[in-house]
């Protein structure tokens, strides 16, 4: 069954440093969705991506956040200063053009920013 | 129903039992609903959705009802068993956005 794929697991990092985690969405699948998760809390919408452009974005991706589909496989969130509030599980997610609600999920990249 | 801050709501049940997971979500206009799973240090996984013209939708050991008077969903778990343990959200989306707003989840043990 096709996936969704994110590297790395785990990315510690020092305040300050640029991250990039990165997201292989499934193969026939066009729209792409970046979603982060607090330690305990609900999962919340950073960004929607379609056609090569943001569709939508959420008041939490502010200019320190960035997404780009470099190729025809991944998907990449980069987040250029981190602070140590950006410390969060990372979910990619994508849907199809039929059905561009129902995301699939990665397995997700925790960030620990120091 | 819903929490607010770290604590999550919990169910508890035995193996074998029936479970029912409550939601309630925040806007009137949301077209979609989605029940996820997600198990520990994993990503959300899919169990069912549930468009609003419908009020209610079967899969295979879960069933999923939506009371759009009070918006309201709930997801119901037939014969838990020990691998159904997890943390459990419901998601909605309004016509026409991508986004997923998700509630705050409900915790279920499922005990041998």
């Amino acid at each position: 069954e096709p996936e969704v794929t994110q590297t790395p697991s785990h990315q510690v990092t020092q305040m300050g440093q640029e991250v990039i985690l990165r997201c292989v969405p499934i193969s026939n699948h066009l729209y792409f969705y970046w979603y982060r998760q607090i330690l305990g809390q609900k999962v919340e919408f950073l960004v929607s991506f379609y056609n090569n452009e943001i569709s939508e974005k959420s008041e939490i991706f502010d200019d320190q956040f960035s997404v780009e589909r470099p190729d025809g496989s991944n998907f990449t969130l980069k987040i250029r200063s981190t602070k140590l509030e950006d410390s969060a599980m990372y979910f990619c997610a994508s849907s199809d053009s039929s059905r561009t609600d129902t995301q699939y999920f990665g397995p997700g990249t925790r960030l620990t920013v120091l | 129903g819903e929490s607010v801050g770290l604590h999550l709501p919990t169910l508890s049940v035995q193996e074998g039992d029936n479970s029912i997971i409550n939601c309630a979500y925040s806007n009137s206009a949301s077209d979609y609903f989605i029940w996820y799973k997600q198990e520990s240090g994993k990503g959300p996984q899919f169990i069912i959705d549930i468009r609003s013209n419908m009020d209610k939708r079967q899969g295979q050991r879960v069933t999923v009802l939506l009371n759009k008077t009070v918006k309201h969903l709930s997801l119901q778990i037939a014969a838990t068993q020990p691998g159904d343990s997890a943390v459990y959200f419901c998601a909605e989306n309004l016509p026409s956005y991508g986004k997923l707003t998700f509630g705050q989840g409900t915790i279920l043990t499922v005990h041998p």
